[in-house]
């Protein structure tokens, strides 16, 4: 396998853009996992999806974030607007099953900058 | 998820073996012990997880105290790949998913 896909590797955008970053899973996961890691915040968990559908979206900062789950081999995090704070590595992971028995899957991460 | 503690940073020379630390005072009987590492610029990366009973696979072995207060990951012979953050998390069937990292230990391998 692949492994956890993610596109673009880099992004440079202009404050108030739209931006979407896009993520395949490791086939046959059932759990979808968004985080985003700054220098000052470090790691952190946006959203998870179960078997497609949004468990938890609490970490998502406010409602310029969105993100989808349309099928089990596709994501995609939106931004609209983007703003400079949202500059950060944006990271996708999947899991085969419930935690605390199996573990997550990470992507090489998006590099967004928004200037 | 329990708080874990880890030294801010530890250095070590090539080839020979490291002692990770990880304090969890607060662990209660359901949560696991997993372990994470991030190499520059890369995506975290799974090395092992364990409940009770030491654990070793091909990269690590993680050694569990008895009171299970704190347990150590066990590089047994680093190499200058194995320089990364390596973060201890614990994790219990219940409540929130996904993974809450701390800041996690800096492990700087000398030639």
């Amino acid at each position: 396998d692949a492994g956890v896909i993610q596109s673009p590797r880099h992004e440079v955008t202009e404050m108030g853009q739209e931006v979407t970053l896009r993520c395949k899973p490791i086939s046959g996961h059932d759990y979808l996992f968004w985080y985003r890691q700054t220098m000052m915040r470090g790691l952190e968990l946006l959203i998870y999806f179960n078997n497609n559908v949004p468990i938890d979206d609490s970490g998502m900062p406010e409602d310029r974030f969105s993100a989808k789950m349309p099928n089990a081999s596709f994501s995609t995090l939106k931004i609209q607007p983007s703003e400079p704070r949202d500059s950060a590595v944006y990271f996708c992971a999947s899991r085969l099953g419930p935690s605390p028995y199996y573990e997550q899957y990470f992507g090489p991460g998006t590099r967004l900058t928004v200037t | 998820d329990a708080k874990t503690t880890q030294p801010n940073s530890m250095e070590s020379n090539e080839e020979e073996p490291v002692h990770l630390p990880c304090n969890h005072s607060t662990i209660s009987g359901t949560d696991y012990i997993h372990w994470y590492r991030q190499l520059p610029s890369q995506g975290p990366e799974y090395v092992i997880h364990g409940l009770t009973s030491n654990v070793n696979n091909r990269m690590a072995s993680l050694a569990i105290a008895e009171d299970r207060k704190s347990s150590t990951l066990i590089l047994h012979r680093a190499t200058l790949r194995d320089a990364a953050v390596y973060y201890c998390i614990l994790k219990s069937g219940g409540g929130a998913d996904g993974l809450t990292f701390g800041k996690g230990t800096h492990l700087i391998i000398q030639p």
